[in-house]
């Protein structure tokens, strides 16, 4: 069980908007800690997609965006691609266990 | 372009010791502005952090795994490794090392190695 919760799927229509939630808690995500995104194509290594809530690493396309608001963050998704099925993480950071947290990952579906 | 490249054996006995090595390339290991630490992944599961190292010596474990972890940093191969003993089938998983660019405790993975899957089983 993860201490960051996030939807095992979504799904949206191709060219429309899908959002991804991370709900912490008051000793991560509530606590001011940031909040990054990560992109796994299967297979591969997850990829830096959204590092402090709302910041994109160049190469990313501004199709996608991050959010938070109180011990949630959400990261946006406009435009769905065919390629952005893939699965979604968030990360943080926990002053109860004292480490780096990872969500359990959404599966994205795009319809 | 920073790369990180994991090594190690892929198979191991179990209540031996894993060994992996991240060579770094594209960058100095030596930069005191990064962590360098180990995520690993069971198959069909999440991403679990396992620990990061700094050059100051200062590392950091998951508490789960701390009585059978050492990561160590070895500045003259520009590489850093993970040791896990007395490892089950439990700790079958691809292990990824991956760079950590931020302060302590707001940090966030901007290079992962490809990954390698290591296997515990006789």
């Amino acid at each position: 069980q993860s201490v960051l919760t996030q939807p095992p799927s979504v799904s949206g229509a191709s060219g429309q908007r899908v959002t991804v939630s991370c709900t912490g808690s008051s000793s991560n995500i509530g606590a001011g800690y940031a909040v990054h995104w990560y992109q796994q194509v299967p297979g591969t290594a997850p990829k830096l997609l959204i590092y402090d809530a709302t910041n994109r690493p160049s190469g990313v396309p501004d199709r996608f965006s991050g959010s938070r608001s109180g011990s949630t963050a959400s990261l946006a998704i406009t435009g769905l691609q065919a390629e952005d099925e893939v699965v979604y993480y968030c990360q943080s950071y926990d002053n109860v266990v004292a480490h780096v947290i990872f969500g359990g990952g959404t599966k994205l579906t795009v319809l | 372009q920073v790369q990180l490249q994991e090594s190690g054996p892929g198979l191991v006995k179990p209540s031996q010791t894993l060994s992996l090595t991240c060579t770094v390339s594209g960058g100095s290991i030596s930069s005191g502005s990064y962590y360098w630490s180990w995520i690993r992944q069971p198959a069909g599961q999440g991403l679990e952090w396992i620990g990061r190292d700094h050059t100051s010596g200062s590392t950091n474990y998951i508490p789960s795994l701390r009585s059978r972890v050492t990561m160590s940093i070895d500045r003259s191969k520009n590489q850093f490794s993970l040791k896990l003993s007395s490892v089950t089938a439990a700790d079958t998983a691809v292990y990824y090392c991956a760079r950590a660019q931020g302060e302590n405790g707001w940090y966030y993975f901007d290079y992962w190695g490809q990954g390698i899957l290591v296997t515990v089983s006789s």
